[in-house]
């Protein structure tokens, strides 16, 4: 099994450029999430999805979007993209909710907005 | 508002020594606390504990919570180079959103 898959690894966008960062699981879970992580903030969750089919924001959902159309998938954009945007992204998964279950994390992109 | 605060920030200290990470937090709707260990890439589960008073142990790492006073402690014996990494702490909530609540994370350098 893969777990939990990123796609890209590193990408570069000039302010004002769009672009779809790609999360994949291949545990069969319900639950997934992206974060970003900037120094000395720990993770902050940006949008998450229950299930296929929805979402919902999380802590800082500005300036992002999100798509969850097939179970395994959840795709987060940038429409507009901004400096304060520059950041690593992670996505993860769990199985469930109710607070007593473990996320699982994908590798990370990095992603510079000049 | 939630929040999970952790310290140091960051700690250097050198191989064969004992290290204490402290996590503490002030979350509604509190249901477990979970530790994460990151090395560059993806953080991966160490540990998740829900009750009061009971240690989890992973060779030479344990971790304990303590639901009275809101707090966590991530001990690591004997450290070797190889524990060097970001030690995250995180808060499970309930309901069904499956959401955690992190802190800013531990940097531990452990020198040779």
């Amino acid at each position: 099994n893969a777990g939990v898959t990123q796609t890209p690894k590193f990408r570069v966008l000039k302010t004002g450029q769009s672009m779809t960062l790609l999360c994949a699981q291949d545990m069969n879970h319900e639950y997934m999430y992206w974060y970003r992580q900037d120094p000395g903030m720990g993770l902050r969750l940006i949008h998450y999805s229950v299930g296929e089919g929805t979402t919902a924001k999380g802590e800082v959902p500005d300036g992002y979007n999100v798509s969850r159309l097939k179970k395994q998938n959840f795709l987060l954009g940038l429409e507009s993209a901004a400096p304060s945007q520059t950041s690593v992204y992670f996505c993860a998964s769990s199985s469930r909710g109710g607070g007593y279950v473990e996320q699982y994390f994908g590798p990370g992109t990095r992603l510079t907005v000049t | 508002e939630d929040k999970v605060v952790q310290s140091p920030l960051s700690l250097v200290v050198h191989e064969g020594d004992t290290v204490t990470l402290n996590c503490s937090y002030e979350v509604t709707n509190f249901r477990s606390l979970l530790w994460y260990k990151q090395e560059k890439k993806a953080p991966t589960f160490l540990f998740m504990l829900t009750s009061s008073g009971i240690e989890k142990k992973s060779g030479r790492l344990s971790s304990i919570l303590d639901k009275k006073e809101l707090f966590s402690i991530l001990n690591i014996t004997a450290t070797q180079t190889g524990d060097s990494a970001v030690y995250l702490c995180a808060v499970g909530v309930g309901g069904n959103t499956g959401k955690l609540i992190f802190g800013q994370g531990t940097t531990l350098q452990v020198k040779p």
